[in-house]
């Protein structure tokens, strides 16, 4: 069983949509929880971090993680074909610096 | 501020060959990191130094891998020989913070 499990879509919304990304874990010792969003061809680049369990808000992004449930989503409000891209979850024990990655979903947002 | 740099961007060997990959990272940050991405999945860590020392290295491959960061700046990372397997992007990171790594583009490795 892998540590960190994640659908790898594709996942197809027309602009405008609620999307809701997810992945499930195995490891309890994960403390912190991170979304990396990945464009083609270019490298991730960090869009949320929580270590708590709840919501964190950044603008069209909601970050929840459900640590009794080992369960913690992503949610774009009022997608634009710019976020059409592949969106990686990431996590990392509470001393470690090494994080360990899901495959990745690729969302894809149509006008 | 720039980003983290890396070259070349992609490169075709064939199987037995070396080759090696270059990272610059943001001014400043400690800590590198190489990681490898396989079409279709998230990036696995290869290998972590903080400055010039390895932090973790646990999945490098050591028969055929290898890495170094001279002075605690730059980084490369070899293969050697390149298997088929092999083929992926290899992404050098680069952080202040474990959880905000910055990643550079990525050269996308193909072994025929």
């Amino acid at each position: 069983q892998k540590e960190v499990e994640q659908d790898p879509g594709p996942l197809s919304v027309p602009e405008g949509a609620i999307v809701s990304l997810n992945c499930t874990y195995s490891n309890s010792a994960f403390q912190y929880f991170m979304w990396y969003r990945q464009y083609s061809r270019k490298g991730p680049e960090l869009l949320m971090y929580t270590y708590s369990s709840g919501n964190k808000e950044d603008g069209r992004f909601t970050a929840q993680v459900d640590k009794s449930s080992k369960y913690i989503s992503l949610f774009i409000r009022d997608s634009q074909p710019s976020d059409s891209a592949t969106y990686l979850c990431a996590m990392k024990a509470g001393t470690a610096s090494k994080l360990t990655f899901g495959t990745g979903t690729r969302l894809q947002v149509t006008l | 501020e720039a980003g983290v740099a890396q070259s070349p961007r992609y490169k075709i060997i064939e199987k037995r060959q070396s080759v090696a990959f270059w990272c610059n990272p943001i001014s400043g940050h400690a800590t590198l990191y190489w990681y490898q991405q396989i079409l279709g999945q998230g990036p696995k860590l290869l290998i972590q130094f903080q400055n010039n020392g390895v932090v973790d290295d646990s999945q490098l491959p050591k028969d055929r891998f290898s890495a170094e960061r001279l002075k605690g700046v730059d980084s490369t990372l070899k293969i050697q020989p390149a298997k088929l397997e092999d083929s992926a992007v290899y992404l050098c990171a680069s952080s202040e913070i474990t959880y905000e790594q910055y990643f550079g583009p990525g050269t996308r490795l193909t072994v025929t």
